[in-house]
C-alpha cells in the first residue's frame, strides 16, 4: 500500500512569510495527525483530525497556525506569519480508526523540513 | 499529565554488540499504550511495537526484544547482535485518553544509536 505522502520535502522562507504543507494519508485512514519535530526533540502533536473534524488542537498555536481537512482525506497545514522558532520538521501521520478500532498504529510520512531565516 | 523520559541521548556500539535503550513513562491513566518508533536518516518514523498497559508479557521479534515493567514504569528495548542498519534515532512514546491507542502520542526526546562496523 502507498504510504503517507507529504510535500514539499524542504522549504526555506524568511520570517513573517507564509507557508503551507500538504499531506495525503494512506487510503481509508480516518485519522490524520500533524506533528512538529524540532531538532533534537521528539515529535509534538499539533492537531488531530477524525475524518474532517478536529479531535485535538490543544497544542496548535492558533494565532499563526491553521489546518484543514475539508473532505476528510488530504490535509493542509499553514503557518502565517512564520517565526524563526517554527523551523522544524512537520510530520503527517495517519491511522485506521473507526469506532472502537484501536488496533492500528500511526503511519508517518517523510515530513517537510522547514527553515525560517 | 503524560511524560516519557529517555535518559540516554546517544549510544555508540560496535557491530554485533547488544544494546538496550531505556524508556520511563508517567501517566495517571490506568489504560495506556506504549510504543517504540525508529527514525532513520531519511526522516520517516517507522513503527516497531505497541503494548497496552494490561499486557506485561515481554515480546521478542527477531533481534528486537522489549521488556515492559509496570512496577518501574519502564518499557525498555534491546537490540541483540546490532547491525550498522540499526543506526537511527529511537523514540519511545505513550498514548492514553478517550481514543485509546489512537489518542495523541507523547514522545520522548529520542536516543541516537550509532552502530560502527
Amino acid at each position: 500500500e502507498a504510504g503517507v505522502a507529504q510535500s514539499p520535502r524542504y522549504k526555506i522562507i524568511e520570517k513573517r512569510q507564509s507557508v503551507a504543507f500538504w499531506c495525503n494519508p494512506i487510503s481509508g485512514h480516518a485519522t490524520l495527525y500533524w506533528y512538529q519535530q524540532i531538532l533534537g526533540q521528539g515529535p509534538k502533536l499539533l492537531i488531530q483530525f477524525q475524518n474532517n473534524g478536529v479531535v485535538d488542537d490543544s497544542q496548535l498555536p492558533k494565532d499563526r497556525f491553521s489546518a484543514e481537512r475539508l473532505k476528510g482525506v488530504d490535509s493542509t497545514l499553514k503557518i502565517q506569519p512564520a517565526k524563526l522558532e517554527d523551523s522544524a520538521v512537520y510530520l503527517c501521520a495517519s491511522s485506521l480508526t473507526t469506532g472502537s478500532s484501536y488496533n492500528s498504529p500511526l503511519h508517518f510520512g517523510n515530513g517537510t523540513r522547514l527553515t525560517v531565516t | 499529565a503524560q511524560k516519557v523520559t529517555q535518559a540516554q541521548t546517544e549510544i555508540s556500539v560496535v557491530e554485533k554488540e547488544d544494546v538496550t535503550l531505556d524508556c520511563v513513562y508517567e501517566t495517571r491513566d490506568t489504560t495506556y499504550y506504549l510504543f517504540w518508533y525508529k527514525q532513520p536518516p531519511s526522516g520517516e518514523l517507522v513503527f516497531l511495537i505497541r503494548r497496552n498497559s494490561f499486557d506485561e508479557q515481554n515480546e521478542i521479534s527477531g533481534r528486537y526484544s522489549w521488556n515492559f515493567q509496570k512496577s518501574t514504569s519502564s518499557f525498555n528495548f534491546t537490540i541483540t547482535a546490532s547491525q550498522v542498519v540499526d543506526s537511527a534515532v529511537y523514540f519511545c512514546a505513550l498514548s492514553s485518553g478517550p481514543s485509546g491507542a489512537n489518542s495523541k502520542l507523547t514522545f520522548g526526546k529520542g536516543i541516537t544509536l550509532s552502530v560502527r562496523p
